[in-house]
């Protein structure tokens, strides 16, 4: 089956700052990679995603970059804000409809 | 957009009961709707895949016996954990799939378990 990894587990920035999460998968059939953020208590919200068939994504400070071949994607945020500390997930899957494979999650800590 | 509603959002309960937790699927049908299990601090761990008209199906060692699944319409799944015990505690997340426009998929909002 599919496996996930995420680094780091955690992570602390000074606002303003960039943040960077990666993600390695291990079937090379997934093709969907979606991200998550979650805030304690609630459930997760889709703030990226994906597809195989594009190498990057992009939408106002946030990006994902995406290697097939390396099986790794990466989610970066820039111009951080203190609301953007939360946990985050990455996950692969392959198609948006089944079910997902999840990373280990990020604890992003913004530094005001 | 897309919403996903699950009920309880909290449920403290005694060993030995048994809690139903719903996932509604608020504004599109779902034939399909996956179960997730969350420990504190850990990640999402896939329980098991609930279909409509048909039986769940269940992650290598997850009790189907303990977690029942029932796909009871296109917009209700429901968990019931059955003679919980304390180890039950944890945080339950429902999600479905909407196919149409870019085909994403919905989270609710959880569903915390407390088993005294």
């Amino acid at each position: 089956g599919e496996n996930v990894e995420q680094h780091p587990s955690t992570l602390s920035v000074q606002e303003g700052d960039s943040a960077v999460i990666k993600c390695t998968y291990s079937d090379s059939a997934s093709n969907y990679f979606p991200w998550y953020k979650q805030e304690l208590g609630k459930g997760p919200q889709l703030i990226i995603d994906i597809r195989s068939n594009v190498g990057e994504k992009k939408d106002q400070r946030i990006a994902v970059t995406l290697n097939k071949t390396a099986k790794h994607f990466s989610l970066h945020i820039t111009e951080t804000q203190p609301e953007d500390s939360a946990v985050y997930f990455c996950a692969a899957s392959v198609s948006a409809g089944n079910q997902f494979y999840f990373g280990t999650g990020t604890s992003l800590t913004v530094i005001p | 957009g897309a919403v996903v509603s699950q009920h309880p959002s909290r449920v403290i309960c005694k060993s030995g009961t048994s809690v139903k937790i719903e996932c509604r699927s608020l504004d599109f049908q779902a034939t399909t709707m996956f179960w997730y299990r969350q420990f504190p601090k850990q990640s999402l761990m896939l329980m098991a895949t609930s279909n409509e008209g048909s039986k769940a199906t269940y992650e290598q060692g997850v009790e189907k016996d303990k977690f029942l699944i029932n796909h009871a319409s296109l917009t209700l799944s429901t968990l019931t954990v059955t003679s919980a015990h304390p180890e039950d505690s944890s945080f339950y997340i429902c999600s479905a799939p909407m196919w149409r426009g870019n085909n994403e998929q919905f989270f609710g909002p959880g569903t915390r378990l407390t088993v005294l």
